[in-house]
């Protein structure tokens, strides 16, 4: 248990479902990260949000959008995603953003697009 | 070429027997990371180091900043040790750069 939730665990959805995931840090860190891992790929930033501001947006087409109401809460939304699109995806967190910080991973929600 | 290359890909070993994996870097870096992830996918943070060695447990990672290269060690291995290791780079303390991880199995 490493401090940080993530829900739900599994989803399937289909090319034209709207879905959410969810990420919870009970950490009281400041910043949290969105990743995704792809079989047989290095874990891919995807998005930055420091004290609730976006810091990077690693070049994540605009299928995902994600939001982050205050520095314990982060969600990926989805629509219209790929089947290219299925994948583990992480949520981590830590102290801040910049300089070396331990981040601190969730359980990750694996997802199938059909 | 990925900045940060573990070796090997996959290793199988006994129970009990003394285990390597390796992280080369070809970027400079302020710290390094390594992470261990479960069959269900939740990574855990191992150690974080930008010199020398770090112990805990029967776990032990030695950094050289010079040469660019990192090991983990895990002595007296054991079938529970089975998981994915990865090592991240912190890139100029602004960016984490992750390997492609390292598979573990150990067998009884």
């Amino acid at each position: 248990e490493t401090g940080v939730t993530q829900t739900p665990r599994h989803l399937v959805m289909g090319m034209t479902n709207k879905k959410s995931l969810k990420c919870e840090q009970h950490l009281g860190h400041n910043a949290m990260y969105w990743y995704k891992q792809s079989a047989k790929k290095p874990l891919e930033l995807m998005f930055v949000y420091n004290f609730k501001e976006q810091t990077e947006n690693n070049s994540v087409p605009s299928r995902f959008s994600p939001e982050c109401p205050n520095s314990s809460h982060l969600f990926l939304h989805l629509h219209t995603l790929q089947p290219e699109d299925s994948a583990l995806y992480l949520c981590a967190s830590s102290p801040q953003d910049g300089g070396v910080n331990e981040q601190f991973f969730g359980p990750g929600t694996r997802l199938t697009v059909l | 070429k990925n900045e940060v290359e573990q070796s090997p890909q996959n290793l199988t070993a006994q129970e009990g027997e003394f285990i390597t994996i390796n992280c080369s870097y070809s970027v400079g870096i302020s710290a390094l990371h390594w992470l261990q992830q479960h069959p269900g996918g939740g990574i855990v943070s191992l150690f974080m180091l930008s010199s020398g060695k770090k112990k805990h447990g029967r776990l032990i990672a030695t950094i050289n900043i010079q040469e660019k290269h990192s090991s983990l060690h895990i002595t007296a291995s054991h079938p529970r040790d089975s998981a994915v290791y990865i090592c991240a780079v912190w890139e100029g303390a602004q960016k984490l750069v992750f390997g492609q991880g390292t598979r573990l199995t150990i067998n009884p």
